[in-house]
């Protein structure tokens, strides 16, 4: 069975840095791309950017270019996303799900339960 | 940047059948998905390449395509289908992908 399992909610302080975590299982983690996707309070789903973690190849949207860095560590089939600086308008949950290329254009097919990451002072 | 316009609402009586469009300029090009959010759930994928159900998915929902428009169709909605429904698609060269505005189904 397909699984991916995402840290524990955070609230952080603005500034300050993060990294969340998602840890696949069930199927070669090294195969499949891992997407991250944003959902602000009350809002739609935002695609943010998908990471390869056979080769840790990474594409971003062009809205969250620079803003954060998603990467991997295959050894462990997790992968990450971060910030180094905190803004409020971070305050949202963020989603991993499998990225899978079977058709084009490619799409989620299986979801973390979400991290909640709250930025407050 | 490329956008999918969806409706903000649809309303639908129990046993009654609910459509959710979805409409963008590459849609005739490119595939759609939809996916399922329900309150303070993950989403999940219930239409795939258009009209494909993936396994699970109960056979009330359908998808279809036409033009620049792709539906999402529930049939004999139930009150446990209210939830937000979104498409997810990409523009026409591939680069860029995006999800819908999203629609929240309510069940009257």
């Amino acid at each position: 069975e397909v699984q991916l399992v995402q840290s524990g909610a955070e609230v952080k302080k603005p500034g300050e840095s993060l990294k969340i975590s998602c840890k696949g299982s069930g199927y070669s983690f090294t195969s499949y791309w891992i997407g991250w996707v944003r959902q602000m309070p009350g809002k739609g789903l935002e695609w943010m950017g998908i990471i390869y973690p056979g080769d840790s190849d990474t594409r971003y949207s062009p809205s969250f270019q620079g803003q954060v860095t998603i990467s991997a560590d295959k050894s462990i089939s997790t992968a990450y996303l971060q910030w180094s600086s905190l803004k409020a308008s971070d305050t949202a949950m963020y989603y991993c799900a499998r990225w899978n290329l079977a058709a084009p254009p490619a799409y989620f097919d299986y979801w973390g339960q979400g991290t909640l990451v709250t930025v407050s002072s | 940047s490329y956008e999918l316009t969806q409706p903000p609402s649809v309303s639908v009586s129990p046993g009654q059948t609910a459509r959710i469009t979805c409409s963008a300029d590459a849609l005739p090009k490119q595939y759609a998905y939809w996916y399922q959010q329900k309150p303070g759930q993950a989403p999940v994928l219930v239409i795939y390449k258009d009209s494909e159900r993936p396994s699970g998915i109960p056979e009330r929902f359908s998808g279809s395509s036409s033009g620049t428009t792709v539906t999402l169709t529930i049939s004999g909605v139930q009150a446990e289908d209210e939830a937000d429904y979104y498409c997810q698609s990409a523009d026409s060269s591939g680069t860029y992908y995006v999800f819908g505005t999203g629609t929240k189904v309510t069940v009257l």
